[in-house]
């Protein structure tokens, strides 16, 4: 059963960093691509960044570029998003996805962390 | 980047009726080279992440009951359930995959009448 557990959530200030993990079981972790969704509280889904299986691609939304980034840990079956210059409007739940097909199709996901940003 | 709209954005249907929900890109998601439609259609219970429901705008995903179909191609789809359950009350979100950065309507929520 595939599963994946999201952590490091919290309450930070504007501007403030936090590093999110998202932890995987069930299958071959190397060999799938990652990606970051979030949902502001009652909005809808937002693509954030993905990366490939090996590690060695990654894209992101426009909304995150160059604040926030992408890794994985192969041998700690683990991927990171790395968040700097925190907004409120960075308020929510993010979520790890699996991308099966590695085609953006997110066939699996976590519960979810949440991060609020507010002073 | 692709918009995904939806409509509507909530309906109330009685269990057993049809619920319809429509998703509009704008752009074509439709690949010519292998006439598949790069669609997706989730589901979120309250207090849960989504679920994969149908993928190649009409492709279900393993598991998921014959009462939900999708069709559509190039900019408009329709996601059907055919009996409403119980089991049913979510929102739904269309997404499509055909390039990067992947976007999702802004989900349509149905509740029973």
């Amino acid at each position: 059963e595939v599963q994946l557990l999201e952590s490091g959530g919290n309450l930070v200030q504007p501007g403030g960093s936090l590093r999110l993990s998202c932890t995987a079981s069930g299958f071959t972790f190397s060999s799938y691509a990652l990606s970051w969704v979030r949902q502001a509280p009652g909005k809808g889904l937002e693509w954030l960044s993905l990366i490939s299986g090996s590690g060695g691609t990654t894209f992101y939304a426009a909304s995150v570029k160059g604040r926030f980034t992408i890794s994985r840990d192969n041998s700690k079956n683990t991927v990171y998003l790395e968040m700097n210059s925190l907004r409120a409007e960075d308020t929510a739940v993010y979520y790890c996805a699996k991308d099966e097909y590695g085609d953006y199709r997110f066939d699996d996901w976590g519960q979810g962390t949440l991060v609020t940003v507010s002073s | 980047d692709i918009v995904m709209t939806q409509s509507p954005a909530s309906l109330a249907v009685s269990l057993g009726e049809r619920a319809t929900i429509n998703c509009k890109s704008s752009q074509s998601v439709l690949f010519t080279y292998n006439n598949k439609n790069f669609l997706a259609w989730y589901q979120q219970k309250p207090g849960q992440p989504p679920k994969l429901l149908i993928s190649w705008a009409s492709t279900r995903e393993s598991g998921v009951p014959d009462r939900f179909s999708g069709s559509g191609s190039g900019t408009d789809f329709t996601l059907t359930i055919s009996s409403l359950q119980a089991e049913d009350v979510a929102v739904y979100y269309c997404q499509h995959y055909y390039s990067s950065p992947p976007t999702f309507g802004q989900g349509t929520k149905v509740e029973i009448k």
